[in-house]
């Protein structure tokens, strides 16, 4: 399967704890997201990456936040000092230059107690 | 106010029913993506569309540019079509997805 995929698929970490999430894309896509949904609610954007580069950024994304994708390929998306405001899926898509339509990975599951 | 709004935002119908769900933006678009996700969270893009009518199956989707109004429809809903349904759409100068709410839709046999 090539699809895109996410590890872990959930995390439980206490207060204060750091967490880094890692998002594998479809191979030739380019173009990676990270989106962010809480329960009942539609997913939110965090950021995106074009190849290596960190084209931009939610504001949601706060200083504790931090994302890379240094070879242009797998993304890590980290947490520092997690707040249990932090409870949500981290989501992952990927998609190619030229289309909008985004490709799931099944997302991580974060909650922090 | 969102910038993409659905409605509406739970759905219950009976096996074999006509089932509309409607999305209002209000902001530029290059395209309006339908998504659903089952439970567990895994995402999947049902159409993307920027004019006219798609056809998928029991599933259509129609954009109408001009009023910034989009709906999906299942023609002969079945019980493993439940699962919630999500607009988002794509900006003019940006690839990043911009979702409504969801609609939960629950088809009972």
């Amino acid at each position: 399967d090539t699809g895109v995929s996410q590890d872990p698929r959930h995390k439980i970490t206490k207060r204060g704890q750091n967490v880094t999430f890692r998002c594998d894309p479809i191979s030739e896509h380019n173009r990676l997201y990270w989106y962010r949904q809480t329960l009942g609610q539609g997913p939110e954007f965090l950021t995106y990456f074009q190849n290596e580069a960190q084209l931009e950024k939610s504001r949601l994304l706060s200083d504790r936040f931090s994302a890379e994708r240094p070879k242009g390929s797998f993304s890590t998306l980290e947490i520092q000092r997690t707040e249990q405001g932090d409870s949500a899926m981290y989501l992952c898509a990927s998609s190619s230059t030229g289309t909008t339509r985004q490709f799931f990975g099944p997302g991580t599951r974060l909650t922090v107690l | 106010k969102n910038e993409v709004e659905q409605s509406p935002q739970n759905l219950t119908a009976q096996e074999g029913e006509f089932i509309t769900i409607n999305c209002s933006y209000s902001v530029g678009i290059s395209a309006l993506h339908w998504l659903q996700q089952h439970p567990g969270g895994g995402i999947v893009s049902l159409f993307m569309l920027s004019s006219g009518k798609k056809k998928h199956g029991r599933l259509i989707a129609t954009i109408n540019i001009q009023e910034k109004h989009s709906s999906l429809h299942i023609t002969a809903s079945h019980p493993r079509d439940s699962a919630v349904y999500i607009c988002a759409v794509s900006g003019v100068d940006t690839d990043k997805l911009i979702f409504g709410t969801g609609t939960r839709l629950q088809v009972f046999p």
